[in-house]
């Protein structure tokens, strides 16, 4: 039982086009997350939600958009997609509070 | 703002050699701080954690005391194995309104036979 899960786990497509990865968690989780891991392993929040609101949206181009359609699934969308979109993408969720957050296996997104 | 600052790699060792993965913090207050583990071609997992000064984390032989003087929590292994080949992440816990957890840059540990 996969707890947060991701689609599609490889994603290749070419630049200008739009697509979607989407995330889901069955752990009850309030919380969850978007993070984008360059080539160097560094990892960059981009968007928090907390029960179908937005809470995090550090500065990421508006061609990204997260929806929230309920508090166990956070899909994120990308437009006019451009070659440093390169990157793994990661969805997470957590508890409130200090708790750690549980990660799934990654969307790896090539621009071409 | 709170900051992550780990050592850089990659770190290469010998089966059974003494591991230190070290990390450093600057923050307000004492945030709750993480050791993640990511194996390749996965997502991050929890490897240990600690909530207040002085807490020692462990799990899987892996250790890390919350040293609240030098604002450190490195991460320690007496004996490491091949299988412990991964991307090790230092994390704080942000707090305030978003909560969000900082990452250090990861540190890549390559353990050989």
């Amino acid at each position: 039982d996969t707890a947060v899960s991701q689609t599609p786990k490889y994603l290749v497509t070419q630049m200008g086009n739009d697509k979607s990865i989407k995330c889901e968690q069955n752990l009850g989780h309030d919380t969850m997350y978007w993070y984008k891991q360059d080539s160097k392993k560094f990892l960059k929040i981009m968007f928090s939600y907390n029960n179908k609101e937005l809470i995090i949206n550090e500065t990421v181009p508006n061609r990204f958009s997260p929806k929230s359609p309920d508090k166990a699934h956070l899909n994120l969308h990308i437009n006019s997609l451009e070659l440093g979109d390169s990157a793994v993408y990661f969805c997470a969720s957590r508890e409130q509070g200090n708790s750690p957050l549980h990660f799934g296996n990654g969307t790896r997104l090539t621009v071409t | 703002g709170n900051s992550v600052t780990q050592m850089e790699g990659p770190v290469t060792l010998s089966e059974e050699a003494f591991l230190t993965i070290n990390c450093t913090y600057t923050a307000t207050g004492y945030p709750s701080l993480f050791w993640y583990v990511q194996y390749p071609g996965e997502g991050l997992q929890l490897l240990l954690k600690a909530t207040k000064a002085d807490d020692k984390g462990s799990n899987k032989g892996f250790e890390a005391t919350y040293r609240k003087e030098t604002t450190s929590f490195h991460l320690e292994k007496g004996s490491v194995q091949v299988s412990d080949s991964a991307v090790y992440f230092c994390a704080l816990n942000d707090g305030g309104a978003t909560n969000k957890l900082i990452f250090g840059t990861g540190t890549l540990l390559a353990v050989q036979p």
